[in-house]
């Protein structure tokens, strides 16, 4: 297992476009969580998966935005009618329980 | 809300030990501390975690005050490579959620050569 993929590693969209980002969680990891990170600083949480099982869903993530996570596996992340305000790099975790969450590349989105 | 405050930057020498601080005063009894570090361009990457007695591993160690209001995290002789921020999160004891890795702003940590 090479650990948490994310792809793509970078997305260039105009604005009102759609995107979808996908993650790939480490096998047999039941948590996994979505975040967003601008310049300078920390993540922060946008939503969390028990499983197959949206769980909690940040007042950061607007309408606009949907995740998915069929079957408990790889997850995506859509982005409606895309406005700069949502540049960001998109990170993905995924952890069995609490103790350690591993974390991918991320996906750095620009809306232009 | 990160629940914990931490200095903005820190700057140490190479081949030195770093103590990087973290306060967490409102922490309550099941509440883990938990420390990620960020290396530019690169997702967040676990260092450590405790809950009441000081831990240490291959990356670091991490000592918390008897009160547990705070937390320290030791790299006993820092790298170049351990240019990072530094975060430090108090976990819920049921974890999971946005009271769980909640990210607050960190540490930038420095080290001169």
């Amino acid at each position: 297992d090479t650990g948490v993929s994310q792809n793509p590693r970078h997305k260039i969209t105009k604005r009102g476009q759609n995107v979808t980002f996908r993650c790939d969680p480490i096998s047999e990891h039941n948590r996994l969580y979505w975040y967003r990170q601008t310049l300078g600083q920390g993540p922060e949480f946008l939503t969390y998966f028990q499983n197959e099982a949206q769980l909690e869903k940040s007042r950061l993530l607007s309408d606009r935005f949907s995740a998915e996570r069929p079957k408990g596996s790889f997850s995506t992340l859509e982005i409606q009618r895309t406005e700069q305000g949502d540049s960001a790099m998109y990170l993905c975790a995924s952890s069995f329980g609490t103790v350690e969450a591993f974390f991918g590349q991320g996906t750095r989105l620009t809306v232009v | 809300d990160a629940k914990t405050t931490q200095p903005n930057s820190m700057e140490s020498n190479e081949e030195e030990p770093v103590h990087l601080p973290c306060n967490h005063s409102t922490i309550s009894g099941t509440d883990y501390i938990h420390w990620y570090r960020q290396l530019p361009s690169q997702g967040p990457e676990y260092v450590i975690h405790g809950l009441t007695s000081n831990v240490n591993n291959r990356m670091a160690s991490l000592a918390i005050a008897e009160d547990r209001k705070s937390s320290t995290l030791i790299l006993h002789r820092a790298t170049l490579r351990d240019a990072a921020v530094y975060y430090c999160i108090r976990i819920l004891g049921g974890g999971g959620g946005a009271d769980g890795l909640t990210f607050g702003k960190g540490t930038h940590l420095i080290i001169q050569p």
